[in-house]
Protein backbone atom coordinates (compact mmCIF):
# COMPACT_ATOMS: atom_id res chain seq x y z
CA UNK A 1 0.00 0.00 0.00
CA UNK A 2 0.75 3.66 -0.66
CA UNK A 3 1.95 5.96 2.57
CA UNK A 4 1.56 9.49 2.21
CA UNK A 5 3.42 12.13 4.38
CA UNK A 6 3.61 15.59 5.00
CA UNK A 7 5.59 17.22 6.98
CA UNK A 8 5.17 19.56 8.84
CA UNK A 9 2.29 18.88 10.67
CA UNK A 10 1.38 22.49 11.15
CA UNK A 11 2.89 26.35 10.12
CA UNK A 12 2.03 29.43 10.99
CA UNK A 13 2.37 32.48 8.49
CA UNK A 14 1.65 35.82 7.87
CA UNK A 15 -1.28 37.44 5.49
CA UNK A 16 -0.16 37.65 1.99
CA UNK A 17 2.54 35.10 2.50
CA UNK A 18 3.72 32.44 0.03
CA UNK A 19 3.10 29.03 1.53
CA UNK A 20 4.35 25.69 0.44
CA UNK A 21 2.90 22.87 1.79
CA UNK A 22 4.96 19.47 0.65
CA UNK A 23 4.01 15.86 0.55
CA UNK A 24 5.52 12.85 -0.51
CA UNK A 25 4.16 9.11 -1.40
CA UNK A 26 6.56 6.24 -0.81
CA UNK A 27 6.44 4.86 -4.34
CA UNK A 28 6.06 6.80 -7.49
CA UNK A 29 2.44 7.73 -8.36
CA UNK A 30 3.02 9.81 -11.26
CA UNK A 31 0.52 12.76 -11.28
CA UNK A 32 -2.16 10.71 -9.48
CA UNK A 33 -2.52 13.39 -6.70
CA UNK A 34 -5.66 15.29 -5.16
CA UNK A 35 -5.37 18.25 -2.35
CA UNK A 36 -8.25 18.82 -0.20
CA UNK A 37 -8.62 21.87 2.09
CA UNK A 38 -10.73 21.45 5.51
CA UNK A 39 -11.95 24.64 7.45
CA UNK A 40 -12.28 24.22 10.95
CA UNK A 41 -16.05 22.45 11.93
CA UNK A 42 -16.01 21.92 7.69
CA UNK A 43 -16.20 19.21 5.40
CA UNK A 44 -13.34 18.84 3.13
CA UNK A 45 -13.18 20.80 -0.33
CA UNK A 46 -11.28 19.39 -3.29
CA UNK A 47 -8.60 22.26 -4.18
CA UNK A 48 -6.16 20.29 -6.57
CA UNK A 49 -6.45 16.93 -8.53
CA UNK A 50 -3.85 15.49 -11.33
CA UNK A 51 -1.25 17.34 -9.15
CA UNK A 52 -2.05 20.74 -10.84
CA UNK A 53 -5.19 20.84 -11.72
CA UNK A 54 -7.34 23.67 -9.80
CA UNK A 55 -10.77 22.62 -9.59
CA UNK A 56 -13.92 25.52 -10.55
CA UNK A 57 -14.53 28.10 -8.27
CA UNK A 58 -10.79 27.36 -6.73
CA UNK A 59 -9.18 31.02 -6.04
CA UNK A 60 -6.22 31.05 -8.58
CA UNK A 61 -3.45 31.83 -5.46
CA UNK A 62 -3.41 27.76 -5.11
CA UNK A 63 -1.60 26.27 -7.41
CA UNK A 64 0.19 21.96 -6.93
CA UNK A 65 3.21 20.32 -8.49
CA UNK A 66 4.70 17.76 -8.44
CA UNK A 67 5.20 14.06 -10.16
CA UNK A 68 6.41 10.42 -9.06
CA UNK A 69 6.85 10.89 -5.11
CA UNK A 70 6.95 14.59 -4.29
CA UNK A 71 4.21 16.90 -4.73
CA UNK A 72 3.46 20.64 -3.32
CA UNK A 73 0.59 22.47 -2.63
CA UNK A 74 0.90 26.49 -2.92
CA UNK A 75 -0.78 28.86 -1.55
CA UNK A 76 0.82 31.94 -3.35
CA UNK A 77 -0.40 34.94 -0.89
CA UNK A 78 -1.90 33.59 1.92
CA UNK A 79 -5.18 35.06 3.14
CA UNK A 80 -7.24 34.76 6.11
CA UNK A 81 -9.85 32.31 4.95
CA UNK A 82 -6.81 29.78 3.68
CA UNK A 83 -6.87 28.96 7.87
CA UNK A 84 -7.49 25.08 7.03
CA UNK A 85 -5.28 21.82 7.07
CA UNK A 86 -4.74 20.51 4.01
CA UNK A 87 -4.56 16.97 3.34
CA UNK A 88 -3.03 15.34 0.13
CA UNK A 89 -4.61 11.96 -1.44
CA UNK A 90 -2.99 9.83 -3.64
CA UNK A 91 -5.07 7.64 -5.81
CA UNK A 92 -3.36 5.77 -8.43
CA UNK A 93 -4.95 3.19 -7.42
CA UNK A 94 -8.45 2.11 -5.19
CA UNK A 95 -9.04 3.29 -2.85
CA UNK A 96 -6.26 5.72 -2.39
CA UNK A 97 -4.72 7.25 0.78
CA UNK A 98 -4.48 10.61 2.56
CA UNK A 99 -1.76 11.79 4.15
CA UNK A 100 -1.59 13.03 7.81
CA UNK A 101 -2.36 16.52 7.02
CA UNK A 102 -0.67 20.37 7.63
CA UNK A 103 -2.65 22.61 9.53
CA UNK A 104 -2.29 26.02 8.54
CA UNK A 105 -2.92 29.16 10.75
CA UNK A 106 -2.05 32.53 10.78
CA UNK A 107 1.25 34.06 12.41
CA UNK B 1 -26.57 21.08 -7.81
CA UNK B 2 -24.88 17.88 -6.05
CA UNK B 3 -26.21 16.74 -2.84
CA UNK B 4 -25.08 14.39 -0.50
CA UNK B 5 -27.72 14.19 2.57
CA UNK B 6 -26.25 11.71 5.32
CA UNK B 7 -28.52 10.08 7.97
CA UNK B 8 -28.17 12.09 11.67
CA UNK B 9 -25.53 11.36 14.45
CA UNK B 10 -26.32 8.73 17.27
CA UNK B 11 -25.15 6.99 20.14
CA UNK B 12 -24.08 3.34 20.46
CA UNK B 13 -22.88 0.97 23.32
CA UNK B 14 -19.51 -1.01 22.50
CA UNK B 15 -20.69 -4.51 20.60
CA UNK B 16 -23.81 -2.67 19.08
CA UNK B 17 -24.91 -2.12 15.48
CA UNK B 18 -25.52 0.65 13.12
CA UNK B 19 -26.78 1.60 9.88
CA UNK B 20 -25.36 5.16 8.16
CA UNK B 21 -27.14 6.05 4.98
CA UNK B 22 -26.10 8.75 2.34
CA UNK B 23 -29.37 9.97 -0.06
CA UNK B 24 -27.67 11.50 -3.62
CA UNK B 25 -29.04 14.00 -6.06
CA UNK B 26 -28.00 16.12 -8.35
CA UNK B 27 -25.87 13.84 -10.59
CA UNK B 28 -26.33 9.99 -12.29
CA UNK B 29 -25.37 7.88 -8.88
CA UNK B 30 -25.04 4.76 -10.45
CA UNK B 31 -21.96 6.20 -12.64
CA UNK B 32 -19.64 6.34 -9.77
CA UNK B 33 -17.57 4.53 -7.23
CA UNK B 34 -18.81 5.79 -3.44
CA UNK B 35 -16.53 5.66 -0.40
CA UNK B 36 -16.94 6.30 3.48
CA UNK B 37 -14.36 8.02 4.95
CA UNK B 38 -13.66 8.69 8.67
CA UNK B 39 -12.63 11.76 10.93
CA UNK B 40 -11.57 10.98 14.70
CA UNK B 41 -12.07 13.53 17.15
CA UNK B 42 -9.02 16.01 16.45
CA UNK B 43 -7.68 13.53 14.14
CA UNK B 44 -7.02 13.08 10.63
CA UNK B 45 -9.00 11.56 7.27
CA UNK B 46 -9.27 8.02 7.02
CA UNK B 47 -10.56 5.99 4.66
CA UNK B 48 -13.03 3.37 5.30
CA UNK B 49 -14.92 1.58 2.62
CA UNK B 50 -15.38 1.85 -1.71
CA UNK B 51 -18.27 0.40 -3.45
CA UNK B 52 -18.78 0.65 -7.26
CA UNK B 53 -21.06 2.15 -9.55
CA UNK B 54 -23.07 -1.36 -9.65
CA UNK B 55 -21.97 -2.45 -6.22
CA UNK B 56 -19.88 -5.63 -7.57
CA UNK B 57 -16.71 -4.55 -6.32
CA UNK B 58 -16.63 -3.19 -2.45
CA UNK B 59 -13.20 -2.74 -0.50
CA UNK B 60 -12.61 -1.83 3.24
CA UNK B 61 -9.93 -0.75 5.53
CA UNK B 62 -8.44 -3.01 7.41
CA UNK B 63 -9.27 -1.94 10.94
CA UNK B 64 -13.63 -2.47 9.47
CA UNK B 65 -13.03 -5.79 7.27
CA UNK B 66 -15.15 -8.07 8.92
CA UNK B 67 -17.10 -5.28 10.75
CA UNK B 68 -18.52 -3.17 8.35
CA UNK B 69 -20.66 -3.62 4.88
CA UNK B 70 -20.97 -1.58 2.79
CA UNK B 71 -24.16 -1.17 0.09
CA UNK B 72 -26.11 0.80 -2.60
CA UNK B 73 -29.64 1.16 -4.10
CA UNK B 74 -28.93 2.69 -7.24
CA UNK B 75 -32.89 2.89 -7.68
CA UNK B 76 -33.01 4.89 -4.61
CA UNK B 77 -30.15 6.71 -5.14
CA UNK B 78 -28.24 6.02 -1.32
CA UNK B 79 -25.03 4.28 -0.30
CA UNK B 80 -25.75 2.38 3.20
CA UNK B 81 -22.73 1.61 5.45
CA UNK B 82 -23.87 -1.55 8.22
CA UNK B 83 -21.86 -1.15 11.01
CA UNK B 84 -21.36 -4.05 13.98
CA UNK B 85 -19.31 -5.31 16.86
CA UNK B 86 -18.76 -1.24 17.36
CA UNK B 87 -15.83 -0.37 19.53
CA UNK B 88 -14.99 2.66 20.84
CA UNK B 89 -12.15 3.42 18.30
CA UNK B 90 -14.87 3.70 15.89
CA UNK B 91 -15.97 6.79 17.09
CA UNK B 92 -15.88 9.43 14.48
CA UNK B 93 -17.60 11.59 12.03
CA UNK B 94 -18.22 9.48 9.26
CA UNK B 95 -18.58 11.16 5.42
CA UNK B 96 -19.47 9.61 2.10
CA UNK B 97 -17.84 10.96 -0.68
CA UNK B 98 -18.36 10.67 -4.35
CA UNK B 99 -15.57 9.41 -6.75
CA UNK B 100 -14.89 10.50 -10.00
CA UNK B 101 -14.92 7.10 -11.75
CA UNK B 102 -17.05 3.84 -12.06
CA UNK B 103 -15.03 1.26 -10.42
CA UNK B 104 -13.54 4.12 -7.75
CA UNK B 105 -9.65 4.82 -7.97
CA UNK B 106 -9.99 8.65 -8.50
CA UNK B 107 -10.41 11.54 -6.01
CA UNK B 108 -13.69 12.71 -4.75
CA UNK B 109 -15.13 15.75 -5.65
CA UNK B 110 -18.14 15.64 -3.45
CA UNK B 111 -18.56 14.76 0.43
CA UNK B 112 -22.00 14.30 2.28
CA UNK B 113 -21.88 16.39 5.53
CA UNK B 114 -20.67 13.98 7.91
CA UNK B 115 -22.66 11.53 10.21
CA UNK B 116 -21.37 11.67 13.89
CA UNK B 117 -21.06 8.11 15.23
CA UNK B 118 -20.45 7.73 19.37
CA UNK B 119 -19.14 4.39 20.34
CA UNK B 120 -19.16 4.63 24.57
CA UNK B 121 -20.74 3.01 27.24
Amino acid sequence: DIQMTQSPSSLSASVGDRVTIPCRASQDISHFVAWYQQKPGKIPQLLIYAASTLESGVPSRFSGSGSGTDFTLTISSLQPEDVATYYCQSYNSAPGSFGPGTKVDIK
Amino acid sequence: EVQLVQSGGVAVQPGGSLRLSCVASGFTFNNYAMHWVRQGPGKGLEWVSLISWDGSSTKYADSVKGRFNISRDNNENSLFLQMSSLRPEDTALYYCAKDIRLGGGGFYDYWGQGTLVTVSS
